[in-house]
């Protein structure tokens, strides 16, 4: 089993429509959760974290943690085209340090 | 401010030659992290450095790869001798320390190990 694992997708959504993206990780120790956004070719950004159970909003972002289920998500509302890009969740336990377990990434495209 | 710098930017060598990368993190980050992202997978770690200490280096194929910070800024990451499996984009990050979520990375070295 994959510490941290996603659907690959591609998630094909409507512009204007909510995207969800789904983590579940194997950790139960794990504390603290990420989501970072990577285009094409770029490197990866960090765009939400989340450290406790419920949901956290951010402009259009919306992180979703349920420790007890061990899964976190990510809901984009009002997609845009420029939304479409690969969706890293990134789950830290502590103690290890600052050390990032990434899943394999979620591929969104979002279609005009 | 400047973001994390790496260089090359692209590489492309035969298996079994060596090859190295360079990494400098943003100015007064503490730690700094080699990362191989494999096409189609997301970024595995392969070494943290805390200043110029070695933090986690778990998964760091020992036996081909090495990283160095001797002086705690810039790094090297080097693979000697390269096997096919390991083409992949080799990701520098830098955070302001070791408690401090946020990794700012670079651009990445893509290597094909042909």
């Amino acid at each position: 089993q994959k510490e941290v694992e996603q659907n690959s997708g591609p998630l094909s959504v409507p512009e204007g429509a909510i995207a969800s993206l789904n983590c579940t990780y194997s950790d139960r120790v794990s504390q603290s959760f990420f989501w970072y956004r990577q285009y094409s070719g770029k490197s990866p950004e960090l765009i939400m974290s989340i450290y406790s159970n419920g949901d956290k909003e951010d402009g259009r972002f919306t992180a979703q943690l349920n420790k007890a289920s061990q899964y976190v998500s990510l809901l984009i509302r009002d997609s845009q085209p420029s939304d479409s890009a690969t969706y890293l969740c990134a789950v830290k336990r502590e103690p290890a340090g600052n050390k990032l377990t990434f899943g394999g990434g979620t591929r969104v495209l979002v279609k005009p | 401010e400047a973001g994390v710098a790496q260089s090359p930017r692209y590489k492309i060598i035969e298996k079994r030659q060596s090859v190295a990368f360079w990494c400098n993190p943003i100015s007064g980050h503490a730690t700094l992290y080699w990362y191989q992202q494999i096409l189609g997978q997301g970024p595995k770690l392969l070494i943290q450095f805390q200043n110029n200490g070695v933090v986690d280096d778990s998964q760091l194929p020992k036996d081909r790869f090495s990283a160095e910070r001797l002086k705690g800024v810039d790094s090297t990451l080097k693979i000697q001798p390269a096997k096919l499996e390991d083409s992949a984009v080799y990701l520098c990050a830098s955070s302001l320390d070791r408690g401090n979520e946020k990794l700012f990375f670079g651009s990445g070295t893509q290597l094909s190990v042909l």
